[in-house]
């Protein structure tokens, strides 16, 4: 989806690197999420954000950092990285408006490799 | 641990077949979503049910959500090759904060 756009698409690292990824949207939404992939787990949640004052550590947040620049701007960083961070890295919005419903609006994915 | 546990972890049918996937959770929730996601892709969101709900439907696909045995099904009528794609179930739970809960997920496989 064009409206949540991820960058870089794949990367490449080494061991105790730190690295930054990136994540824009468009649609105006306040929530922002950041998910990892790994095969035959789904997804699961690293960080999340409200707002641009808000942020929430999710079910896997050690060894991850993010920023919330703006609203539309919500970065994901591996201080030190490590090679069983590889894996597939989404970031979504959503669009919940205070009731009870909440849809997420994926990225294309970023595809991280840690040797 | 995961709230959404997708059944069967992987199917194969042939073009034409209704595909059935089901998906179980472990706490009272608002309302369960599935979404699909194409391989290495981003999830597309497919249909919401509400937990007041019992069917919806939307297109191809009917959802069915029964809330005393925790569980929700996916059927994908008349299959097409393209329906080939990973599923999962999303559920937010009334304890929750509003955030979705993702399940291990369904991958199904359209067979020309």
């Amino acid at each position: 989806d064009a409206d949540v756009t991820q960058t870089p698409r794949n990367r490449i690292t080494k061991t105790g690197k730190r690295i930054m990824l990136e994540c824009s949207q468009t649609k105006g939404h306040d929530r922002m999420y950041w998910y990892r992939q790994d095969p035959g787990l789904g997804l699961r949640l690293i960080y999340y954000s409200f707002d641009v004052k808000d942020i929430n550590k999710g079910e896997i947040s050690d060894g991850y950092s993010v920023s919330r620049q703006a609203q539309a701007k919500f970065s994901l960083s591996l201080e030190s990285a490590i090679p069983n961070q590889t894996a597939l890295y989404f970031c979504a919005t959503s669009d919940f408006g205070g009731g009870t419903e909440e849809t997420q609006y994926f990225g294309p994915g970023t595809r991280l490799l840690v040797l | 641990s995961q709230q959404g546990e997708e059944d069967p972890q992987a199917l194969s049918i042939q073009e034409g077949e209704n595909a059935t996937m089901n998906c179980s959770y472990k706490t009272s929730i608002n309302n369960l979503q599935w979404y699909r996601q194409n391989s290495g892709r981003g999830l597309v969101h497919l249909i919401l049910i509400r937990s007041n709900e019992r069917e919806k439907h939307s297109g191809r696909l009917r959802v069915t959500l029964d809330t005393s045995k925790k569980s929700s099904s996916l059927l994908i009528t008349a299959s097409r090759a393209a329906d080939t794609a990973s599923y999962f179930c999303a559920t937010d739970a009334e304890d929750s904060s509003y955030k979705l809960i993702f399940g291990s997920g369904t991958r199904l496989l359209v067979r020309p």
